[in-house]
């Protein structure tokens, strides 16, 4: 069975310092892995995914994310963070071994980050 | 642009009675998705459609139904079976044919017991 686990539920960073949002996840075959993003009343925003090829793939707002398929984790990570990252946090994974887009796509519980000035 | 409208933002729902969730995409994709979203939780899949006319159900359908007769729109009636409906809802698109692309969501409708 697939899943996801974000151990998380609350990440507090001073404005500059570097930030990391930590995602494992569990899949029978290889992953494709996501993260979005979710501000107060708002739908999910996409940020970045993991296919294949490089381990750190770079995405939107200057958000960065490392794949380890080692110990199975897909940890988000900015090098400076800023007040306007404070938001909700997804994780989400899906077996490639499905050939439909639909279903399968499972999120884990979100992280809150939170940025102090 | 294109994307993803979900209306009302928040809607209200009176003991015994079905309510109906609007989402429409101009992103012409083939896919779409319910979710709910409750505090502390991730998103939990209610009903999705990889073509118009053709629906199947998600982890939580129970309490709700869907419809898929046009690409373009997908909505979802809570009806009074779904005893505990308060939540965030949130549609979802994607292109059918490529699993490894991201979802699309809209800005959700806000369900309230009155």
């Amino acid at each position: 069975a697939q899943s996801v686990a974000q151990p998380e539920d609350q990440v507090n960073v001073a404005e500059g310092n570097p930030l990391t949002v930590k995602c494992t996840y569990s899949v029978s075959g290889n992953p494709y892995l996501f993260w979005y993003v979710q501000y107060p009343n708002r739908g999910l925003q996409f940020l970045l995914k993991y296919i294949t090829g490089d381990n750190l793939v770079k995405g939107s707002y200057g958000f960065e994310a490392e794949f380890n398929k080692s110990q199975t984790s897909f940890h988000l990570k900015k090098p400076s963070a800023l007040v306007s990252d404070s938001a909700l946090y997804f994780c989400a994974v899906r077996d490639r071994s499905e050939y439909s887009s639909a279903s399968k796509i499972i999120f884990g519980s979100g992280t809150r980050l939170s940025i102090r000035p | 642009d294109g994307g993803i409208t979900q209306s009302p933002k928040y809607l209200f729902r009176k003991e015994g009675q079905n309510v109906t969730l609007s989402c429409e995409q101009n992103l012409n994709h083939d896919a779409m998705y319910w979710y709910r979203q409750d505090p502390g939780q991730g998103l939990r899949l209610i009903y999705y459609s990889q073509i118009v006319n053709d629906f199947q159900k998600g982890d939580i359908a129970e309490g709700y139904s869907v419809s898929r007769e046009k690409k373009e729109s997908f909505p979802l009636t809570v009806t009074s079976a779904q005893k505990n409906p308060t939540a965030f809802y949130l549609c979802a698109s994607s292109m059918r044919e490529h699993s490894n692309q991201p979802q699309h969501f809209g800005d959700g409708t806000r369900l309230s017991i009155l």
